[in-house]
Parts: structure tokens; sequence; C-alpha cells
């Protein structure tokens, strides 16, 4: 595996189901992002995680829960969402400590909520 | 807070034919990023400026940074199908840490 991989890459769920979206890193970084990308709305940051410690949390609603158990895996457990958390979720990852911040992204995660 | 505004947000060209996409921020960066997706696909990665007077090319896509106008430009150079995309630029504000703002995106699409 290369680059950043996320699984599932579809994902239909009720909304009293859970479920858990999957990332992880193959490219040696060490700072973790979740992203949501609705339809025609910009990019919304929603969590970020710098050496497995949670530095951000972007007003995200507690139904997402992150879980980085290090600095190559990132999680997204998901409980009693709404439908209009139906949207592509990506992952990103990059090395910090640079002067800049260059991230790379997942193929994402389409998620629908019925 | 840092704004990204960029235009236009939908663009129909001709194959062959230039144009160029704009990026204007809201705050102090010398650090700035263009990405491409595809319908359906992940953000791939194009540019990285990362001072004043930057430029930066790569095939058909050259972009550029203006940090005292606080504007970045993404031309597209005789215009070809395989650039129909959605193009993002990102902010790296000074004081956002590790946060990169995105502007809406462009969606390309290159006519026959």
């Amino acid at each position: 595996e290369t680059g950043v991989t996320q699984t599932p890459r579809h994902l239909v769920m009720g909304m009293t189901n859970k479920k858990s979206l999957k990332c992880e890193q193959h490219l040696g970084h060490n700072a973790m992002y979740w992203y949501k990308q609705s339809a025609k709305k910009p990019l919304e940051l929603m969590f970020v995680y710098n050496f497995k410690e949670q530095t951000e949390n972007n007003s995200v609603p507690s139904r997402f829960s992150p879980e980085c158990p290090n600095s190559s895996h990132l999680f997204l457990h998901l409980h009693t969402l709404q439908p209009e958390d139906s949207a592509l979720y990506l992952c990103a990852s990059s090395l910090s400590g640079l002067s800049y911040n260059e991230q790379f992204f997942g193929p994402g995660t389409r998620l629908t909520v019925l | 807070e840092l704004k990204v505004e960029q235009n236009p947000l939908f663009l129909s060209m001709q194959e062959e034919k230039n144009y160029t996409i704009y990026c204007n921020y809201s705050t102090t960066s010398d650090r700035l990023y263009w990405y491409r997706q595809d319908p359906g696909k992940s953000l791939e990665s194009l540019f990285v400026l990362l001072s004043n007077g930057a430029v930066k090319q790569e095939g058909r896509l050259m972009a550029s940074l203006d940090t005292k106008a606080r504007l970045s430009t993404l031309h597209i150079t005789a215009a070809v199908h395989d650039l129909s995309a959605t193009y993002f630029c990102a902010v790296d504000g000074e004081t956002s840490g590790s946060r990169l703002t995105f502007g809406e995106g462009t969606q390309l699409t290159v006519n026959p």
C-alpha cells in the first residue's frame, strides 16, 4: 500500500447504526486530519491529530468521535448520524515540523445516511 | 477568520484556449497550495507556493503567488480534455497552525 488509504470507500447506514471509518497513511507522516466534503461547500476541517494527540476539533458534533492510536492510523467512529451528515469524508496526512503544511489525501469514504 | 475565494467557480473552456483561475485570500500568508480533484476521487497535490513571487509549472499548468496582493493564479495553457477537474486552492495562514483553509473550488470543463 502506498500513500493514504481509506476504508470503506462507500458506506450506507441508518440513523441508529454505529460504524467506523478507517484511514492509514504509509508516508511516515505524523499529522492526520479528517475533512468533510459536502456538495457545493468548501472542504470542512473536522479534526487534527499531531503525534497522536488531538490538536483541533472544529466544533464537530459529538456523534462523530475520532481516534488516533498511532501516527499511521486514524479512525472516525459514527453513531446516530443525521441525513445531513451524508458527504465524502476525506482523510489527509502531513509531516509536522516543516515550514509548510502540504497535505496528502486519501480516496475518501462516500457516506450516505438514510 | 481566514477566507479564501476562488473565481470563477465554474469554467467551461475550449481545447487549445488559455485561461486563468484566481485565488484571493484575506490574511497574511506566504504558503499556498493548489489541488486537483477528479469526480468521485480524492484531492491530488499540484503545487506548493512558499514565497512572494513563487512560480511553478507542470505541463500546461502554471501557478504563481503574490503575497502582497494576497492572490494566487493558476494559468492553463492550451487546455486539453484531460484537464477537466475541480481545482482548489488552500492557504496556510500565519496563525492557523496546521489548518489549511480551502477555497470553494473551480470546476473546469474542457470541451472539444
